[in-house]
């Protein structure tokens, strides 16, 4: 399996763009995951979806964030418009839920956002 | 309070040595405990599951204790490919797969 894939890698823009980052989980996952990480903060919990739905957004900064799964394949997370403190590295991750409990997470490489 | 904190670090240790992590969770409805690893500019991994009855694997030692609401991590006879940042996770029983990770621990392993 080709893990999860992000992209793009690294995007650089200017305050006041539109920003979005795409996801492709693992095959067959039905958990998927947006993190922010960034020195001050670590990793954070941005929004996380089960089944294409999303379940938790609470970590969403605010209403320039929106994040959408229109499929089991395929998420976006959006920033418009984009500021300067929006500035880490985004990571989605993917799993699958088991009967007895948690499955382990699995990472894309993340996106390296920089906003000027 | 942060739901999951760890020594601030960052641990300098020549090769051979033992070094133990520790870390605290604060939520008591906690269930499932990790370590994951994160290496430089890469994207975080499993390292291992934690037990209530404490595991092993090869060099690594995780134990939890749920009355402390404490989890450690013990890794002997560190290696150079050591190096990396280990982060503390916690799943919280009621939240689905979601995952609270702590600010992680940096581990430099010197020659």
């Amino acid at each position: 399996d080709a893990g999860v894939i992000q992209s793009p890698r690294h995007e650089v823009t200017e305050m006041g763009q539109e920003v979005t980052l795409r996801c492709k989980p693992i095959s067959g996952h039905d958990y998927l995951f947006w993190y922010r990480q960034t020195m001050m903060r670590g990793l954070e919990l941005l929004i996380y979806f089960n089944n294409n739905v999303p379940i938790d957004d609470s970590g969403m900064p605010e209403d320039r964030f929106s994040a959408k799964m229109p499929n089991a394949s395929f998420s976006t997370l959006k920033i418009q418009p984009s500021e300067p403190r929006d500035s880490a590295v985004y990571f989605c991750a993917s799993s699958l839920k088991s009967l007895g409990g948690v499955e382990t997470q699995y990472f894309g490489p993340g996106t390296r956002l920089l906003v000027l | 309070r942060k739901e999951v904190e760890q020594d601030p670090g960052p641990f300098n240790v020549p090769e051979g040595a033992t070094v133990a992590f520790n870390c605290t969770y604060s939520n008591s409805a906690s269930q499932s405990f990790f370590w994951y690893r994160q290496d430089c500019r890469k994207e975080p991994k499993l390292l291992m599951s934690v037990y209530s009855s404490g595991n092993e694997d090869g060099r690594f030692t995780a134990q939890l204790n749920r009355a402390s609401q404490y989890i450690s991590l013990l890794i002997r006879d560190s290696k150079l490919s050591d190096s990396a940042t280990y982060l503390c996770v916690v799943n919280i029983g009621n939240q689905g797969g979601k995952l609270i990770f702590g600010q992680g621990t940096e581990l430099s392993v010197k020659p």
